[in-house]
């Protein structure tokens, strides 16, 4: 079984600076892949990066960055230069590697980006 | 590229009602995922299809859900009888394959059992 835990309450960020969004995870799976995805207020769930486990290097995308700690089992999303379009709900998500896999998210995390 | 399609974009019933929503996947992808997202918490798969075949539906209350893919292209998701628990919005998502693959999502239909 996999869980995913997002612990953080609202978070807040001024224009312009960077956040880090928490993410842990539990499973027993040897091989895995870690997601974030953006949800606006609009309701569509966005992609924004992707990790697997036995990658070397942490992910990057523009101003998306994963810091994958395997040892610790934490995914941490990093947004740099933060703009008002990131205000929105972020979601971390698993799926163990493998046909017909199931992807499993965390309950989300409130970014609001202030001006 | 056209996205995940779904429709309707709200619907609102009372309790024992039916409801049914559309979804259709990007063209090509033959994985189709609906989740049910409760105010609060994160998305929860109820059933994904690959191509017209049931991969998953372990989460699927299969006492009044039911969902279909017929020729392994649109899907519908229906409720009934419809419960007020039932309140949630239901995304539709799609893949290319179902491995590790990024899921495609649409806007989801708010659904209101009053």
């Amino acid at each position: 079984a996999q869980k995913i835990t997002q612990t953080q309450p609202g978070m807040f960020v001024q224009e312009k600076e960077a956040v880090t969004l928490d993410c842990t995870y539990d499973t027993s799976d040897p091989s895995y892949g870690l997601f974030w995805y953006k949800q606006p207020s609009s309701g569509e769930m966005i992609f924004l990066i992707y990790q697997g486990s036995y990658d070397q290097q942490n992910a990057t995308e523009g101003r998306y960055s994963l810091n994958f700690q395997k040892a610790r089992k934490s995914a941490n999303l990093v947004i740099s230069a933060s703009q008002l379009g990131d205000s929105a709900m972020y979601f971390c998500a698993m799926t163990p590697s493998g046909a017909n896999s199931k992807l499993t998210f965390g309950k989300g995390i409130t970014l609001s980006v202030r001006p | 590229e056209a996205g995940v399609a779904q429709s309707p974009r709200y619907k609102i019933i009372e309790k024992r009602q039916s409801v049914a929503f559309w979804c259709n996947p990007i063209s090509g992808h033959a994985t189709l995922y609906w989740y049910q997202q409760i105010l609060g918490q994160g998305p929860k798969l109820l059933i994904q299809f690959q191509n017209n075949g049931v991969v998953d539906d372990s989460q699927l209350p299969k006492d009044r859900f039911s969902a279909e893919r017929l020729k392994g292209v649109d899907s519908t998701l229906k409720i009934q009888p419809a419960k007020l628990e039932d309140s949630a919005v239901y995304l539709c998502a799609s893949s290319l394959v179902a491995t590790n693959e990024k899921l495609f999502f649409g806007s989801g239909t708010q659904l209101s059992v009053l």
